[in-house]
């Protein structure tokens, strides 16, 4: 799987859009970009996932550049409970009927500021 | 969508003795479970994969007879810490492994006194 560079952390105000970018410059063609983030003492959550189009779902949208080096997610109007780590992970797609495991990098602190 | 329920959500132990950490898929068959560790201001970290009804693969440098996994049914994955100590101290937290999005528990936090 293609290595990820994420920002250690990040400030963002309350009700403003975070931006949270990744790069991953070896990404391959099969790989997809994931996004994940850790509330503090809980589990992994996901969050969206993509291929090369530009995603969106009910928790965030998912930017990935043209040339698929590096992605941005987007949490349009952030609270304070979207504190958390977040993480960009990069991973072949999986055939069916077998798993791979997620390789989580360190990861961007997002803090949300009232 | 999948809901992954982990137990206990902390326990603490003396040193030497075993804790059993349990992990349940509640509305879905898991034939893949992942179990990782994570250190304090650290990133998870895989220890072990465990498949039903086969011997689960351990990451280099995780001894499999202290950190035994048993995955018997399609529901339930456990991990049990043997004669623990406190460098074994850290927050263990199960994946089940279908799909797109895994489903994480939420995590159990270890403290070995």
């Amino acid at each position: 799987d293609a290595k990820t560079t994420q920002p250690p952390s990040m400030d963002c105000a309350e009700g403003r859009a975070a931006n949270l970018p990744c790069n991953h410059s070896t990404i391959s063609g099969n790989e997809y970009v994931y996004w994940y983030r850790q509330i503090h003492s809980q589990g992994p959550q996901y969050i969206i996932h993509g291929l090369k189009n530009n995603e969106t779902n009910e928790m965030a949208s998912l930017i990935i550049t043209e040339d698929r080096k590096s992605s941005t997610l987007i949490l349009p109007h952030a609270t304070l409970r979207d504190t958390a780590v977040y993480y960009c992970i990069v991973r072949a797609v999986i055939s069916s009927g077998s798993a791979r495991q997620l390789t989580f990098g360190s990861g961007t602190q997002l803090t949300v500021l009232p | 969508g999948a809901v992954v329920s982990q137990h206990p959500s902390w326990v603490i132990c003396k040193s030497g003795t075993s804790v059993k950490i349990e992990c349940r898929s509640l509305d879905f068959q898991a034939t893949t479970m992942f179990w990782y560790r994570q250190f304090p201001k650290q990133s998870l970290m895989l220890m072990a994969t465990s498949n039903e009804g086969s011997k689960a693969t351990y990451e280099q440098g995780v001894e499999k007879d202290k950190f035994l996994i048993n995955h018997a049914s399609l529901t339930l994955s456990t991990l049990t810490v043997t004669s623990a100590h406190p460098e074994d101290s850290s927050f263990y937290i199960c994946s089940e492994g279908r799909g797109v999005g895994y489903t994480f528990g939420s995590g159990t936090r270890l403290t070995v006194v």
